[in-house]
């Protein structure tokens, strides 16, 4: 009964590839994000979806495009892939602004 | 410097002490959060806060919203507690965005 889960779990690809990270919540939450989190374990935000709606946008290279078919689902899409995008990506999710979040495991992206 | 910053980057304690973990931010913030990663990866909330203190088992987690400061504590301390801790806060501003801290990373020894 896994709340946020995201597939894959792992994903090595070389350099130019494009990949997806799916990552489904099954609390009900309103929110979900995207997060990376680099070799000295230190979380950023990347995108965050509110029912459907792209509400944070950092300041990531366009090559990363989030996808939210339903407020259920949030997709990350990653084109051309470098080697600096190896890193964890987490999703989570939570009800609204402030709220509690809740992570998934996690997808380790290795790019060669 | 980090919005938030954490204290000690590192901490190796031996099996039953007492641990403090610090969190010291500089922004407004509707919520505190502390979140527990095992070295398998995951990520588990541990205690949001907003004011006050709350108790989980052997964890308890302080906030003082005018020093804008949290500690986090693990009493009677045990190898299955070794995780990174982060501090993550939940800005004013109404944005939905974290800001988290570099994390702590604990070691319990036998």
């Amino acid at each position: 009964d896994t709340a946020v889960s995201q597939t894959p779990k792992y994903l090595v690809t070389q350099m130019g590839n494009d990949k997806s990270i799916k990552c489904e919540q099954n609390l009900g939450h309103d929110t979900m994000y995207w997060y990376k989190q680099d070799s000295k374990k230190f979380l950023k935000i990347m995108f965050s979806y509110n029912n459907k709606e792209l509400i944070i946008n950092e300041t990531v290279p366009n090559r990363f495009s989030p996808k939210s078919p339903d407020k259920a689902h949030l997709n990350l899409h990653i084109n051309s892939l470098e080697l600096g995008d190896s890193a964890v990506y987490f999703c989570a999710s939570s009800q609204g602004r402030g709220d509690e979040q809740y992570f998934g495991p996690g997808t380790r992206l290795t790019v060669t | 410097k980090n919005e938030v910053e954490q204290s000690p980057q590192n901490l190796t304690a031996q099996e039953g002490e007492f641990i403090t973990i610090n969190c010291s931010y500089s922004v407004g913030i509707s919520a505190l959060h502390w979140l527990q990663q095992h070295p398998g990866g995951g990520i588990v909330s541990l205690f949001m806060l907003s004011s006050g203190k709350k108790k989980h088992g052997r964890l308890i987690a302080t906030i003082n919203i005018q020093e804008k400061h949290s500690s986090l504590h693990i009493t009677a301390s045990h190898p299955r507690d070794s995780a990174v801790y982060i501090c993550a806060v939940a800005p004013f501003s109404g944005t939905y965005k974290y800001i988290f801290g570099t994390g702590t990373r604990l070691k319990v020894l036998a």
